[in-house]
């Protein structure tokens, strides 16, 4: 099952930040917090990921709490081509190698509107 | 750089054959994971070859297989294929080894058995 929970919809305004929530309350030490996206008939496009503090990259940022049980995805100015699931994953990093094995959840359908 | 190759994009199969999927990584990773897609389960974790050697495999029945070549390259085999293995098949690539580096996917093949 996974380890993450997140609400299974969300619009978004044009040009306005988009802000995705996700829940992990019960996260290890040694997992990072990735996020990726899905665009229809496409494969999942990393977006960010990070471990305990705050990341930001091209694409978005990545906010994680002091307690690492929850986390937000942002988007600072969505458009129309945005609109994807977007899933938020926990996946195990050791000093032998992360595991490949993501478990996917449900993710979040974030529609952009125009 | 090129992003994960997999082909070919679509393939229709009937109950009984088998198929052989292929997939190029992204060049200098030698990590390559296997992933299905059904509307119904999700995306879901088949295997993952590092170095030609199977790392990991979830839970799939033993009709599945797959191997990894010397150039890093694989392929995914699925013999005597049933209606319930339509699905979009995803592979995705990584640097491997000791690194904790973001696995890309490619644009998955759709398999339709019929």
């Amino acid at each position: 099952d996974a380890k993450t929970t997140q609400p299974p919809s969300m619009d978004c305004a044009e040009g306005r930040a988009a802000n995705l929530p996700c829940n992990h309350s019960t996260i290890s030490g040694n997992e990072y917090v990735y996020w990726y996206r899905q665009i229809h008939s496409q494969g999942p496009q990393y977006i960010i990921h990070g471990l305990k503090n705050n990341e930001t990259n091209e694409m978005a940022s990545l906010i994680i709490t002091e307690d690492r049980k929850s986390s937000t995805l942002i988007l600072p100015h969505a458009t129309l081509r945005d609109t994807a699931v977007y899933y938020c994953i926990v996946r195990v990093a050791t000093y032998g190698g992360a595991t490949n094995k993501l478990i996917f959840g449900t993710g979040t359908l974030l529609a952009v509107q125009p | 750089k090129a992003g994960v190759t997999q082909t070919p994009r679509y393939l229709i199969k009937t109950r009984g054959q088998q198929v052989t999927l292929s997939c190029s990584p992204i060049s200098g990773h030698r990590s390559v994971s296997w992933y299905q897609q059904t509307p119904g389960q999700g995306l879901q974790f088949l295997f993952e070859y590092f170095s030609e050697t199977q790392r990991n495999k979830g839970n799939f029945p033993g009709r599945f297989s797959g191997r990894q070549f010397s150039n890093s390259r694989s392929e995914m085999n699925v013999s005597t294929l049933e209606l319930g293995d339509s699905a979009l098949y995803l592979c995705a690539s990584s640097l491997g080894g000791a690194t904790n580096s973001p696995l890309h996917f490619g644009n998955g093949t759709r398999l339709t058995v019929t």
